[in-house]
């Protein structure tokens, strides 16, 4: 069974461009979610997707957009990239329904780091 | 607005002690907490959780604890081995909601 995959596993832009990043969920998995974390800080939640339908979006901007494909692997979108979307971007994916609704434990993978120059 | 504090940036425990990591929350919403290590260059790792009709959740060397009307809880590592050295996070949600809200993590290092 492979784990959680992303990719790159490095990036570099430019502010003002656009990127997409890729993650592969657990076998099984159904649901992804996606979060930010900036130096020194926890994950920051910025969406989830369940059954390819956004389900629940955190505190970020509509640039940030997502996709998850019949396979169950997703993307994220970040379009007129900011000095501040410098971060690591973690995938995490989880099995609906396997626990008490919303206690679905989340397996994440090794993250994307964006350098936004 | 940070719902969900670990106040310790970093904690040094000598190997074979007990490491307690602590958190705290401010939204009464929450009802289910986890943890979750981290190593450099690599994703969150669950660890252990606890739902809030609980007050501890034991799993091996780990231990959970629930103080729901202080809002705080913590992770109690016994005994303490080098492989625990890695950073710490506190997450936390409510049912029906699907976003985990993380703390920002304590460094936990073990002094062999």
């Amino acid at each position: 069974e492979t784990g959680v995959t992303q990719s790159p596993t490095h990036l570099i832009k430019t502010r003002g461009q656009q990127v997409t990043l890729r993650c592969s969920s657990q076998s099984g998995h159904n649901t992804v979610s996606w979060y930010q974390q900036a130096l020194g800080q926890g994950p920051q939640f910025i969406f989830q997707y369940y059954r390819e339908e956004e389900n629940g979006r955190g505190n970020f901007p509509p640039r940030f957009s997502g996709l998850q494909f019949p396979n169950y692997s997703s993307e994220l979108n970040v379009n007129a990239l900011e000095l501040d979307d410098s971060a690591l971007y973690l995938c995490a994916s989880s099995i609906r329904g396997a626990g008490a609704r919303g206690t679905d434990t989340q397996y994440f993978g090794p993250g994307t780091r964006l350098t936004v120059l | 607005d940070q719902q969900v504090k670990q106040n310790s940036p970093s904690l040094s425990v000598q190997e074979g002690r007990i490491s307690i990591l602590n958190c705290d929350y401010t939204n009464s919403m929450f009802d289910y907490f986890l943890w979750y290590k981290k190593y450099p260059a690599e994703g969150p790792t669950f660890l252990i959780s606890i739902s809030s009709i609980k007050d501890k959740n034991e799993d091996g060397r780990f231990t959970v604890f629930l103080n729901k009307s202080a809002k705080h809880l913590s992770l109690h590592i016994v005994p303490s081995q080098p492989g625990d050295s890695a950073v710490y996070f506190c997450a936390a949600l409510w049912i029906g909601n699907e976003k985990l809200t993380f703390g920002t993590g304590t460094r936990l290092t073990i002094i062999p």
